[in-house]
């Protein structure tokens, strides 16, 4: 597609539900990245991939917490068992040169009540 | 350790005045790259600027401009004249390798 495209973009959930969230980066960007964003705040790393292979997770919160890349393009980000302290916004992020810049998407925004 | 310090956490200025975002940041790779993002209110990030580790020119883009100062390990924004659609967050970011550090954001406000 032309730009990284997230969904849902917006999802209110209850406390205890699974969630998962959609990344579909720009075609033929061979990395891709998840942050998270709460009300006001900066960028939070959670997760990042290298074709399928995530070589770096150290961002992810909790082990609720898991993402997957499948064919080195859609990524879905999985929080199990909700809690009110995941809601924020979830941005991913795709870039093609290891040196080039990150392209985000709208985001998913996440509410848990 | 790598990080970026975006030391103003809100700025506001009354329109066409100039205003200075900083950006600091700390690395030990020799080669990196630094980029400047804007967030405005409705969310997205909108990517405004590049610059690898060996150009420490200077650029201009209309009413933008950047100094990269490798001395000071200093990555500065200015925006001259500055309009009301200038209001957003800027964030500074570096990219050493695949790796990317974003600093927490300078809010700004810009006043009619």
């Amino acid at each position: 597609g032309a730009g990284v495209s997230q969904s849902p973009s917006n999802k209110v959930t209850e406390k205890g539900k699974d969630v998962e969230l959609r990344c579909d980066p720009i075609s033929g960007h061979t990395a891709l990245y998840w942050y998270r964003q709460s009300l006001g705040q900066g960028l939070e790393f959670l997760i990042y991939f290298q074709g399928n292979s995530a070589p770096d997770k150290s961002g992810l919160p909790s082990d609720r917490f898991s993402a997957e890349r499948t064919g080195g393009s859609v990524s879905t980000l999985t929080i199990q068992r909700t809690q009110q302290e995941d809601s924020a916004v979830y941005l991913c992020a795709s870039r093609f040169p290891p040196t080039g810049e990150l392209f985000f998407g709208e985001g998913s925004r996440l509410t848990v009540l | 350790a790598q990080k970026v310090t975006q030391a103003q956490t809100e700025i506001s200025v009354v329109e066409k005045e100039d205003v200075t975002l900083d950006c600091v940041y700390e690395t030990r790779d020799t080669t990196y790259y630094l980029f400047w993002y804007k967030q405005p209110p409705s969310g997205e990030l909108v990517f405004l600027i590049r610059r690898n580790s060996f150009d420490e020119q200077n650029e201009i883009s209309g009413r933008y401009s950047w100094n990269f100062q490798k001395s000071t390990s200093s990555f500065n924004f200015t925006i001259t004249a500055s309009q009301v659609v200038d209001s957003a967050v800027y964030f500074c970011a570096l990219g050493p390798g695949n790796q990317f550090y974003f600093g927490t954001g300078t809010s700004l406000t810009v006043i009619p």
